[in-house]
């Protein structure tokens, strides 16, 4: 089965402290993709990379950044944690793009900057 | 991007068939349409995909008409255990991303 890790379930952080989030995947998948989700607004795209060293902006990429220095790793980086930036991070991982392949999630962090 | 256009939410009796129909009036002619199912506190599951005409898997069936505009995701006998978010998306296969929109929660009761 394919497995998607992320390092914490649960994350309390104060304002202005820098927050990483990391995913790991056990596939060898090429696409790795970072997601926030609020209630009502579904599951956002912050930022996804489809190669080592390699990223593109999503929807909401603001006071995020990423990094993947390998290609089983991606973490999300934020710089200045505000209290807006509450919210579950989900990370997912998939084959190279095209029909039928679908994209593998991990359990979610649910983060609360306080 | 095509845009997806869902119900918000869905009510269901134990063993019924549930359809959740979702539009995607600018779907563009190498899209696929995808869905996915969330169940509280966990990430999104792949459920099915398709092009057009109808796809069957073990879980579920789609159906998506000749103009493509619009598809039904077809829930067999429904559980309990079928409660959740349900996803309709439109996957570009010239952009790697999915997009989401807010789902349809579908609540099953016995």
């Amino acid at each position: 089965d394919v497995k998607v890790t992320q390092s914490s379930r649960y994350l309390v952080k104060r304002t202005g402290e820098k927050v990483f989030l990391e995913c790991v995947q056990d596939m060898d998948h090429e696409n790795m993709f970072w997601y926030r989700q609020d209630p009502g607004l579904g599951l956002r795209l912050i930022y996804f990379s489809y190669d080592v060293k390699m990223k593109e902006k999503g929807d909401i990429p603001e006071g995020y950044s990423v990094s993947r220095e390998k290609k089983e790793r991606f973490s999300l980086i934020l710089e200045s944690a505000s209290t807006n930036q509450t919210s579950m991070y989900l990370c997912a991982s998939s084959p190279p793009g095209g029909p039928g392949t679908e994209a593998f999630f991990g359990q979610g962090t649910r983060l609360t900057v306080v | 991007l095509a845009k997806t256009t869902q119900p918000i939410s869905m009510d269901s009796y134990e063993g019924q068939e549930v359809n959740i129909t979702c539009s995607h009036n600018n779907i563009a002619t190498n899209d696929y349409i995808t869905w996915y199912q969330q169940f509280p506190s966990q990430g999104p599951r792949f459920i099915i995909q398709g092009y057009k005409t109808k796809v069957t898997n073990e879980v579920a069936s789609l159906f998506i008409p000749a103009d493509r505009k619009s598809s039904t995701l077809s829930l067999p006998r429904v559980s309990l255990s079928d409660t959740a978010v349900y996803y309709c998306l439109v996957v570009d296969t010239g952009r790697r991303a999915l997009t989401f929109g807010s789902g349809t929660r579908l609540q099953v009761q016995p």
